[in-house]
């Protein structure tokens, strides 16, 4: 089975700051991952497919990277708006995974 | 749109089932994969397993298998999800979502969520 490490699991920035989180895969998975957004009380909201595809309707300040083993997600210029759980997906090989997710505060 | 509607809240002592409904609209029912993922209060979120509701078929992630059950009603455009033998640990929201292909790509759009909480 396919481990999802990601780092860190809380982290603090202020307005303005560019943040980025952390995914690793224990073993290769090309560009198969997913990123989240997910709000206190809500269901997950997509953000990026295929590592760095964004979805439609998501800020420009949302970016993502990486390939093989080790994936980011990037938030320039954070917003009061984007203080939120952020969660990987790998969807290489059966089971699928998750990341243990980043709770993103503003200071 | 595409939509999923779950079924409500549930409260279940230690041992029994639960089987939870996700209602598809908005797109051809058989034609996508639907996940099934859960997310224990303040945990990350867990895969459980998938169904081809244009089929039969299903997956299951190895910490379910066989306490698990995905069925679907392709009549009301519907999957299921039942868990046998309950315990506290099972406490958690459980959301469906849809695939974007047969199986092999990321779940998206997700349903709204169902609190399942195991209690006696």
């Amino acid at each position: 089975d396919i481990q999802m490490t990601q780092s860190p699991s809380t982290l603090s920035a202020s307005v303005g700051d560019r943040v980025t989180i952390t995914c690793r895969a224990s073993q290769s998975i090309s560009k198969w991952v997913a990123w989240y957004q997910q709000r206190p009380g809500k269901a997950p909201n997509l953000l990026i497919s295929h590592a760095s595809t964004l979805e439609s309707g998501v800020p420009s300040r949302f970016s993502g990277s990486g390939s093989g083993t080790e994936f980011t997600l990037t938030i320039n210029s954070l917003q009061a708006d984007d203080s939120a759980t952020y969660h990987c997906h790998q969807y290489s090989s059966y089971p699928f995974s998750f990341g243990g997710g980043t709770k993103v505060e503003i200071k | 749109q595409v939509q999923l509607v779950q079924s409500g809240a549930e409260v279940k002592p230690p041992g029994a089932s639960v089987k939870l409904s996700c209602q598809a609209f908005g797109y051809t029912f058989t034609n996508y994969y639907v996940h099934w993922v859960r997310q224990a209060p303040g945990q990350g979120l867990e895969w459980m397993g998938i169904i081809n509701p244009g089929g039969s078929s299903t997956g299951y992630a190895p910490k379910f298998q066989g306490r698990v059950s995905m069925t679907k009603d392709t009549s009301t455009s519907t999957v299921y999800m039942e868990m046998r033998s309950l315990t506290s640990e099972d406490t958690a929201i459980y959301y469906c979502a849809r695939d974007q292909l047969r199986g092999n790509s990321w779940p998206d759009p997700w349903g709204q969520g169902t609190l399942v909480t195991v209690s006696a």
